[in-house]
């Protein structure tokens, strides 16, 4: 199994301009949630997915923030647009979320510095 | 009051010491319970799920207090590459599922 798949790794962008950030989860898994680590902030959970509909989105900072899930094997966060206050990593995760047990999968991150 | 409330450390042990971490929730419906590893730069890795009757895994083991809402992490003969952030996670339904992250605890294992 290759594991939570994000891209890109790293994003340099400068203020102002739209940044995608995408997910593929592991397959068989019917949850995707998207998280954000700061030093300050810690790990914050930004959007989580249940069979690819939103379920709650409380996490999302503002409206420059949005996040889709198309299909099963698919999901994009995207911010529009951009600010450096939106320095940080991004996480994806996946799990299989009904029932007990049933841990949460990471991807690498994306690293996203905006200039 | 957080919904998970771990002790931000850093805990500094030199090689061989045992070292322990606590946990606490706030909520008494939570479901499961889980320990994750983070390294520096990388992400959240599972450690080890935490059973009601507690678990171990060789150096590591778990236990949950239902009772006073509480989970611990145990190591055993601390390695250097023992060295990371552990995050305390715990499952719970209210309503809908959510996985509730602690803060972490840093440990740095010294030679």
């Amino acid at each position: 199994d290759a594991g939570v798949i994000q891209s890109p790794r790293h994003e340099v962008t400068e203020m102002g301009q739209e940044v995608t950030l995408r997910c593929k989860p592991i397959s068989g898994h019917n949850s995707l949630f998207w998280y954000r680590q700061t030093m300050m902030r810690g790990l914050e959970l930004l959007i989580y997915f249940n069979n690819n509909v939103p379920i709650d989105d409380s996490g999302m900072p503002e409206d420059r923030f949005s996040a889709k899930m198309p299909n099963a094997s698919f999901s994009t966060l995207k911010i529009q647009p951009s600010e450096p206050r939106d320095s940080a990593v991004y996480f994806c995760a996946s799990s299989f979320l009904a029932g007990v047990g049933n841990e949460q999968f990471f991807g690498p991150g994306t690293r996203l510095t905006v200039l | 009051r957080k919904e998970v409330e771990q002790d931000p450390g850093p805990f500094n042990v030199p090689e061989g010491a045992t070292v322990a971490f606590n946990c606490t929730y706030s909520n008494s419906a939570s479901q499961s319970f889980f320990w994750y590893r983070q390294d520096c730069r990388k992400e959240p890795k599972l450690l080890m799920s935490v059973y009601s009757s507690g678990n171990e895994d060789g150096r590591f083991t778990a236990q949950l207090n239902r009772a006073s809402q509480y989970i611990s992490l145990l190591i055993r003969d601390s390695k250097l590459s023992d060295s990371a952030t552990y995050l305390c996670v715990v499952k719970t339904t209210s309503g809908t599922y959510k996985y509730i992250f602690g803060t972490g605890t840093r440990l740095k294992v010294l030679a």
